[in-house]
């Protein structure tokens, strides 16, 4: 599992109260990434970092956002939920740099659920 | 990164071979392959990668063809566990005017079914 560890696995919460989420890895690894999974749409990037304090937005980070402090913790956070945020949400890490290493390890995932 | 086309499903028979077919015919000559599978309710799982050689691991086989514009991932004796979506990816390298720190693109990938 790459040492990746999501929390909480499953949260329900009201619209327009703020959620975060916690990515923490024991591997040191340098590259970071949310992504959220929804029916038909497969995986989509939400934000990435690329170390500590340095992050930055894929495809879908309207109302999100994110920090990193330390290397091994990648915190999502909505600032006010809303029902479409509801989600399957990932973490992943990135194994590895230079041409063709690009092997991604994901966290088991959080069930958000917002009413 | 080149588009990948997988059909929407398949169906394999426990203990045989899965061959799980991927067209993309767009491909550029810096564009790896990369092959992951997610079972159900769980992250998604690399599985293998190669850029124009046959590769294998423990888990599968690679195989690409001479122009490179279609590959073939074989799970070579699949059990029920195998039973998962599996998603083919085609990224450029790094530093190789590819998507900025390895973002990966999944598409709707193929169902595979491992009936008993």
């Amino acid at each position: 599992d790459a040492g990746i560890t999501q929390s909480p696995r499953h949260k329900v919460t009201e619209t327009g109260t703020p959620v975060t989420l916690r990515c923490h890895q024991t591997e040191n690894h340098r590259y970071m990434y949310w992504y959220r999974q929804d029916p038909g749409h497969g995986l989509r990037l939400i934000h990435y970092s690329y170390g500590v304090k340095d992050t930055d937005k894929g495809e879908v980070s309207d109302g999100y956002s994110v920090s990193r402090s330390k290397t091994e913790d990648f915190l999502l956070t909505l600032e006010s939920a809303t029902s479409s945020q509801t989600s399957v949400y990932f973490c992943a890490i990135r194994s590895g740099s230079g041409s063709g290493k690009n092997i991604q390890y994901f966290g088991a995932g959080t069930r958000l659920s917002v009413l | 990164d080149a588009k990948t086309t997988q059909p929407t499903s398949m169906d394999c028979a426990e203990g045989r071979a899965a061959n799980l077919p991927c067209n993309h015919s767009t491909i550029s000559g810096n564009e790896y392959v990369y092959w992951y599978r997610q079972i159900h309710s769980q992250g998604p799982q690399y599985i293998i990668h190669g850029l124009k050689n046959n590769e294998t691991n423990e888990m599968a086989s690679l195989i690409i063809t001479e122009d490179r514009k279609s590959s073939t991932l074989i799970l070579p004796h699949a059990t029920l566990r195998d039973t998962a979506v599996y998603y083919c990816i085609v990224r450029k390298a790094d530093g190789a005017g590819g998507t900025s720190y390895g973002k990966l693109t999944f598409g709707q990938g193929t169902i595979l079914t491992v009936h008993p």
